[in-house]
């Protein structure tokens, strides 16, 4: 079983398009991010969730709205896409708890805007 | 504010050459050090950590201290192997829902 799952894997879409990006964590971790990494490998947090409440909000376009229907899932929706959210978009979970900070990763959605 | 800078890349290496790849941190409050991996076409994972000055994380042969005084939390390995080619992110956590990377540093080791 995939512990932190992401769909879709990869993404190719028009200018100004809307489009969502899901990520479920079986893990029973308490929070939940999602990750941008640009072209150059570059990772920037965009949110952070815990207990469906957001934690961490970093200086993004609010095209970009994060939706956590419950612990376990975390979706990203993004508005009128432009060519700069090309990009690989990583999920990842935590369990604030264990007080370790190690962060599970999805495996990535690759987020092409043509 | 939290932040962590790595020596910029790429870096090239020949099979069995020693690896160092700088990364220094700025942190209020007492953070968690980390080293991720990231293999092609994957997410990253997490490689070792440090949860405190002086501890040393270690893992599949890579290592790295925790020096506060330097606030420095270099990865060293002794002998790489082609297998190690990957990007290397330093991170950090003051707490448990902020973890910041620094850029990643790219290594590719060649036989």
């Amino acid at each position: 079983d995939t512990a932190v799952s992401q769909t879709p894997k990869y993404l190719v879409t028009q200018m100004g398009n809307d489009k969502s990006i899901k990520c479920e964590q079986n893990l029973g971790h308490d929070t939940m991010y999602w990750y941008k990494q640009d072209s150059k490998k570059f990772l920037k947090i965009m949110f952070s969730y815990n207990n469906k409440e957001l934690i961490i909000n970093e200086t993004v376009p609010n095209r970009f709205s994060p939706k956590s229907p419950d612990k376990a899932h975390l979706n990203l929706h993004i508005n009128s896409l432009e060519l700069g959210d090309s990009a690989v978009y990583f999920c990842a979970s935590s369990q604030a708890e264990m007080n370790t900070g190690e962060l599970f990763f999805g495996e990535g959605s690759r987020l092409t805007v043509l | 504010g939290n932040s962590v800078t790595q020596m910029e890349g790429p870096v090239t290496l020949s099979e069995e050459a020693f690896l160092t790849i700088n990364c220094t941190y700025t942190a209020t409050g007492y953070p968690s050090l980390f080293w991720y991996v990231q293999y092609p076409g994957e997410g990253l994972q997490l490689l070792l950590k440090a949860t405190k000055a002086d501890d040393k994380g270690s893992n599949k042969g890579f290592e790295a201290t925790y020096r506060k005084e330097t606030t420095s939390f270099h990865l060293e390995k002794g002998s790489v192997q082609v297998s190690d080619s990957a990007v290397y992110f330093c991170a950090l956590s003051v707490n448990n829902n902020d973890m910041r990377f620094g850029a990643g540093t790219r290594l590719t080791v060649k036989p």
